[in-house]
Parts: C-alpha cells; structure tokens; sequence
C-alpha cells in the first residue's frame, strides 16, 4: 500500500508570494491533518480535515488555509508569504480522524518551504 | 491548553547501552493518549510507541519502553541495546478529549559507535 505522497518536495519563494502543497493520504484513508516543523518550534499543528470538512484548526493566522476533496487528498495554501513561514510542512493521514481509535498518525516525507 | 515538554534537545548514547527519553505534559483531562514517534534524516515520521492513559501498565515495543507516571504528568521512553538505526529525532505526543495531537519539540538523539 502506498504510503503518504506530498508534492513538491522542496520549493523556494519569495516574501508576499503564495504557495500551494499537496498532500495524497494513504488508500482508504479519510482523515489528513498538517503540521509546520520548525527547529525551535517542533511541530505545530495547522489544521485537520475529514471527509472534506476541517475539523479542528490551531493557532495560525488566516494566511494558512487548507482543504480535501473527494477523493480525501488535501492541499494547503500560505498566502502572503513571510520570512517565517519558512519550514517543514508535514501531512499526515489516519483512517477515521484524530478522534477516532487511538489516533495514530501516517506521516509524508514533508514539503520544504523556503521563502526569500 | 494542553502541553507537552521535551527539556532535551539532544542527547548521544554509545551503541548497545540504554537511554531514556523525558516528556511531560500538562492537561485537566483524565482519558489521553500519548505517543512516542521518530523522525529519522530521511523525515518520515513514523510512530513508536503508543501509552492509554486507562491503562496502568507501561507500554513495550521490543526495544522501547514507556514509563508512565500519570499522577506526574510524565512519560520517558527508554530504548535499550541502542543500534545506529535509531539516531532521529524523537516527538512526544498527547491526544486529548479536543481529538487534537499535540507535539513536543523533539528530542535528537545521536547513537555513537
């Protein structure tokens, strides 16, 4: 079964550009949640989305926005970029939602963001 | 809010000797999750260990190990006859009533041979 594909892998913008990530969670899959690591921060979480509805947010300005489509793959938009915003960006899927069962999390390899 | 507390940033061991990874957390709640996950260099996430809060008894995983101690908060994650394998970073993880999962700063851990 293939694991969790998030495209591009790494990507350079600039200050007040936008950017778009992908994320295809695992077959079968319903539920994609996305994380920023940074080094001093770890992980944060974003936001997670289930059957096409996000569920739960964190504490990120309305830059960062997201969503699912049918098919359960999930992309995340920054708009506005700032320096900050470089990072790590992980999806991660699970099958019934960070709620469900004991909510483990089927991790991407990550997008590397880098703004200039 | 819920927290959780990683106060190593990096920690080595010699290869085949036992270490002991520290977390602690914060929170009202009384039914949790917490986990243990490992991020080796390539950065696939992936999970390591999983602790029910309910459950009194420490969690095992062949070489890794949990020490929960529920009344402090605590949960330590020893892993022991340490192999070059698991040199990564180490996350711990708590999952509360919100159905949020919220994550430590990580641990590094060098494994020296």
């Amino acid at each position: 079964k293939a694991g969790v594909t998030q495209t591009p892998r790494y990507l350079i913008k600039t200050r007040g550009q936008q950017v778009t990530l992908s994320c295809s969670p695992i077959s079968g899959h319903r539920s994609v949640s996305w994380y920023q690591q940074t080094p001093g921060q770890g992980l944060q979480f974003l936001f997670e989305y289930f059957s096409e509805t996000q569920r739960n947010k964190g504490n990120f300005p309305g830059r960062f926005s997201g969503r699912q489509f049918s098919n359960s793959r999930s992309e995340m938009n920054v708009s506005t970029l700032e320096l900050g915003d470089s990072a790590l960006y992980l999806c991660a899927s699970s099958l019934a939602g960070q709620g469900a069962g004991t909510g483990e999390l089927f991790f991407g390899e990550g997008s590397r963001l880098t703004v200039l | 809010a819920q927290t959780v507390t990683q106060s190593q940033p990096e920690m080595s061991v010699q290869e085949a000797e036992t270490v002991t990874l520290s977390c602690t957390y914060d929170t009202s709640e009384s039914d949790y999750y917490l986990f243990w996950y490992k991020q080796p260099p390539s950065r696939q996430m992936i999970l390591v260990i999983r602790q029910e809060a309910y459950k009194q008894q420490n969690a095992t995983e062949n070489r890794f190990s949990v020490n929960f101690q529920k009344a402090a908060k605590s949960f330590s994650l020893k892993i022991s006859d340490s192999q070059l394998g698991d040199a990564a970073m180490y996350f711990c993880a708590y999952k509360g009533r919100d159905d949020k999962i919220i994550f430590g700063k990580g641990t590094r851990l060098h494994i020296l041979p």
